[in-house]
């Protein structure tokens, strides 16, 4: 999984807690970024980061936030989790000198929002 | 019109044969062209990447890329019960600061 992990890897919740997923890089890749897959949607990038505290938006942003205080980690939070949040969450990351746009992905965190 | 379309199948092919995907996109701005494969449960797993019109091969693997018909495909040759999985085709558009726009894949079964 080139030097990503994600925690947890497994998550159940209520609806209405606040939830916190974890992207850990060792591999030093400037963009990072969060993505959810569903059946019938497939992949959707929910937000990325280009660099340190540079963040922007995917295209299913709401009810999510990030941050990314550090090169190595790059943060996803459910403010408030909601049932249609129950997804399969994805970390990827990107962006070396000899390949600035492929992507490599963790291995996932499954989270069930009650 | 999606923005990246593929077949969802499922695609049957048996063993040693070859296996074709297709792949079709909207915006005739995009750059950089991508297969991953995604097993069961699974984390997709880059295949190839590809940039120019025609032909990239990698081992049992060949990507085609032809802009002007906005259409991109994989070819897995001597297909092996391995191979079975997820095809995504993914596509990154111009000025999008590397963002990948997925198609919903396409799920190829390789049968002994």
């Amino acid at each position: 999984d080139a030097g990503i992990t994600q925690s947890p890897r497994h998550k159940v919740t209520e609806t209405g807690t606040p939830v916190t997923l974890r992207c850990h890089q060792t591999e030093n890749h400037r963009y990072m970024y969060w993505y959810r897959q569903d059946p019938g949607h497939g992949l959707r990038l929910i937000h990325y980061s280009y660099g340190v505290k540079d963040t922007d938006k995917g295209e299913v942003s709401d009810g999510y936030s990030v941050s990314r205080s550090k090169t190595e980690d790059f943060l996803l939070t459910l403010e408030s989790a909601t049932s249609s949040q129950t997804s399969v969450y994805f970390c990827a990351i990107g962006g070396t000198k000899s390949s600035t746009d492929t992507q490599y992905f963790g291995p996932g965190t499954r989270l069930t929002v009650l | 019109q999606k923005e990246v379309e593929q077949n969802s199948g499922p695609l049957s092919v048996p063993e040693g044969a070859i296996a074709s995907l297709n792949c079709t996109y909207s915006d005739r701005g995009s750059q950089s062209f991508f297969w991953y494969r995604q097993y069961s449960g699974k984390s997709p797993e880059l295949i190839m990447s590809i940039y120019s019109n025609g032909d990239k091969e990698d081992g049992r693997f060949t990507a085609q890329l032809n802009k002007a018909s906005q259409y991109v495909s994989l070819l897995i040759r001597d297909s092996q019960p391995s191979d079975s999985a997820t095809y995504l085709c993914a596509v990154i558009r111009g000025g999008s600061n590397y963002k990948l726009t997925f198609g919903k894949g396409t799920l190829l079964t390789v049968n002994p």
